[in-house]
């Protein structure tokens, strides 16, 4: 099946720092991906679609000069959180979508960020 | 805007009896219909995925129901057991949604007891 892998699987940092999380497709190519936030006992909301060689596309909300995304190869989706704040602490997940972008999302095993 | 609501929010049961997780939707105008599991601090595996013009899949000791036109889902796990205990989790794409944007449910907390 498909694997989504993310880096690293947890990070704490201080704050003001910028954090990068990593999300690869490891045996398929995925032109779109997608960065989930899930804070406690709440629902996965997404944050920004991400499209291989063109600017991400954000939800209503997100910060783009905060949350940069950069989608550099089919396989590859980085996001950094820039000047990180305690509020951004969060578990993000990412997604990639197989087989047209009505398929099935494989999603990523999360990165848990925590900002001191 | 789609809302996605999922009941009961948590649910325990003794081992081995069948149980159905509810998943409703406020626009009945999706492309797709999955159901996720989520363990605690891990991403989501997906579990069924149901086309728009599907009414029901089915995977194992998982079966889940699409009812389109009255925007429910339920999701029907036979014979449960200690290894099922997880969050599920309800997402549907809209149609007309953005390249496939999911949009998830709070999610159901199984637990199932020895």
């Amino acid at each position: 099946g498909a694997v989504v892998s993310q880096h690293p699987s947890r990070v704490i940092c201080k704050s003001g720092t910028s954090v990068k999380i990593e999300c690869r497709s490891l045996d398929f190519q995925a032109t779109t991906m997608f960065w989930y936030r899930q804070f406690p006992k709440q629902s996965l909301m997404l944050m920004a679609t991400s499209n291989e060689g063109s600017k991400a596309t954000y939800e209503q909300g997100v910060e783009k000069d905060k949350f940069l995304i950069n989608h550099a190869s089919l396989t590859l989706s980085t996001l950094t959180v820039t000047s990180a704040h305690p509020e951004d602490s969060s578990f993000y997940i990412c997604s990639a979508l197989g087989q047209g972008w009505m398929g099935t999302q494989y999603f990523g095993p999360g990165t848990r960020l925590t900002v001191l | 805007k789609q809302e996605v609501t999922q009941i009961p929010a948590a649910l325990s049961v003794p081992e081995g009896e069948n149980l159905v997780l509810n998943c409703s939707f406020t626009d009945s105008a999706i492309y797709n219909l999955q159901w996720f599991r989520q363990d605690p601090g891990k991403g989501l595996t997906s579990l069924l995925l149901i086309q728009s013009s599907q009414r029901e899949q089915t995977s194992g000791r998982l079966n889940a129901s699409l009812d389109k036109s009255s925007g429910r889902s339920t999701l029907y796990i036979a014979a449960s057991q200690p290894g099922d205990s997880a969050t599920y989790l309800c997402a549907v794409v809209n149609y007309g949604g953005s390249q496939g944007n999911l949009i998830f449910g709070k999610g159901t907390k199984l637990s199932v007891k020895p």
